[in-house]
């Protein structure tokens, strides 16, 4: 099945405890992407990568590292988390950037709580 | 800064009302605008426009939208409780590389 997976699906820790979040997806798409989901401020982007060993940062990347070693795998690090990164955070797919069809697959979230 | 604001942000109706979202949009060398479900887990993708007045049309959604003007609209007749989501616009530029810009998003309720 194409899917986009992300783990852990739900998170509580403490503020400082480095942390990763996974991204893989199965379906050879070039571009991949990080978001994170708050109340009245909508989906906004944290990282993206246009391809293996390329990536740029998004409007909100402060806090945050990714890194594209393989073409399905997009991690997110929080190196020393903070309670203002508690958030509901989605990966994104696409099969390509930004020529034809951009439609983008997301997973299925992962809710964190930094305390 | 790219821009997108959707409106209204919240929205309460019965089933079998027709509703309209409106997603507009303030972004240098627009390329594409593009809306999204998202119920109680990741969203889904609804449509793509990247062209004035030529709607698109899946089963009772249609959007259309409207370059000159800088704004779409996503219509949904015969609303029903599983149109119950959050309905997401998201603008891509020429110029942004991959970036999509989204709205805050639109709480739809339909009630029985």
């Amino acid at each position: 099945e194409a899917q986009v997976t992300q783990n852990p699906r739900y998170l509580i820790t403490v503020t400082g405890k480095k942390l990763t979040v996974t991204c893989s997806q199965n379906m050879n798409h070039e571009y991949m992407s990080w978001y994170r989901q708050d109340p009245g401020l909508g989906l906004r982007q944290i990282y993206y990568s246009m391809n293996v060993e390329v990536t740029d940062k998004g409007d909100v990347p402060e806090g945050y590292k990714v890194s594209r070693k393989e073409k399905r795998n997009f991690p997110l690090i929080l190196e020393s988390p903070s309670p203002n990164q508690t958030s509901l955070y989605f990966c994104a797919s696409s099969p390509r950037g930004w020529t034809g069809d951009n439609t983008q697959y997301f997973g299925p979230g992962t809710r964190l709580t930094v305390l | 800064e790219d821009k997108v604001v959707q409106s209204p942000l919240s929205l309460v109706v019965h089933e079998g009302d027709t509703v309209t979202l409106n997603c507009s949009y303030e972004v240098t060398n627009f390329r594409s605008l593009l809306w999204y479900k998202q119920e109680k887990k990741a969203p889904t993708f609804l449509f793509m426009l990247t062209s004035s007045g030529i709607e698109k049309k899946s089963g009772r959604l249609s959007s259309i939208l409207d370059k000159k003007e800088l704004f779409s609209i996503l219509n949904i007749t015969a609303t029903q409780t599983g149109d119950s989501a959050i309905y997401l616009c998201a603008v891509g530029t020429e110029t942004s590389g991959s970036r999509l810009t989204f709205g805050e998003g639109t709480q739809l309720t339909v009630n029985p």
